[in-house]
């Protein structure tokens, strides 16, 4: 079965800061990966994703993710934080074929501080 | 492309009670996903449509819980004898079917807040 772990349940970084979301997953083959971005009491915003290729994947608002296959990872990265990035991310596996639906991980809540 | 709307936005009922919600997929999409999640959680799959036909429901719906979305179009999802443990937001999302010339990907609506009292 497929299942995703994000280890950080918070993170709180400076503005202008750096910052990286740690995702692994599981799944028995080379899955579809998503992050997703919620501000609270809304919706998932797709931030990007990754199908095949270049496992250097660039998204909306200056994020980016790699797909590294030895280690089941999709991690997520910004070069620097704005105010406005402060959310819940969440990671998320998808089946190629399918439903496809999407199996989530229980999210990382962002802080950040002035 | 106004994206996907729900409606209602927030509901409390109480406990016993039946409530339906209602999801409005972007209209070129043929295909539409229920999750639910609950706080502090990730969002987790309840059953999708391939335009009209269910084609897979998880072990989370319970028979108190029943989808349609009888022209391919809008969808509702029906709660019966609402319990305390069905609090939770409702997250709508469509997509396109693989092959139709858009890559595969989920739009997500706002989604439908229900409290159990």
């Amino acid at each position: 079965a497929q299942s995703v772990t994000q280890p950080d349940i918070h993170i709180t970084v400076s503005e202008g800061a750096s910052l990286e979301l740690r995702c692994n997953y599981s799944y028995g083959a080379t899955p579809y990966l998503f992050w997703y971005v919620q501000s609270p009491g809304q919706g998932l915003q797709l931030l990007l994703k990754y199908f095949s290729g270049d496992t250097l994947v660039q998204g909306i608002k200056g994020f980016e993710a790699e797909f590294k296959r030895s280690q089941s990872s999709f991690n997520l990265r910004k070069p620097s934080v704005h105010w406005s990035d402060a959310a819940e991310y969440f990671c998320a596996v998808g089946e190629p074929q399918g439903a496809q639906k999407l199996v989530f991980g229980q999210g990382t809540r962002l802080t950040i501080n002035p | 492309d106004t994206g996907v709307s729900q409606d209602p936005r927030h509901k409390i009922t109480k406990r016993g009670q039946n409530v339906t919600f209602r999801c409005d997929p972007i209209s070129e999409h043929n295909r539409l996903y229920w999750y639910r999640q609950t706080l502090g959680q990730g969002p987790e799959f309840l059953t999708y449509f391939q335009n009209e036909a269910q084609l897979e429901k998880s072990r989370l719906l319970s028979d108190r819980f029943s989808a349609e979305r009888p022209k391919g179009s809008f969808s509702t999802l029906e709660i019966q004898r609402t319990e305390q443990g069905d609090s939770a937001m409702y997250l709508c999302a469509s997509s396109s079917q693989p092959g139709q010339g858009s890559s595969y990907e989920q739009y997500f609506g706002p989604g439908t807040r229900l409290t159990v009292t």
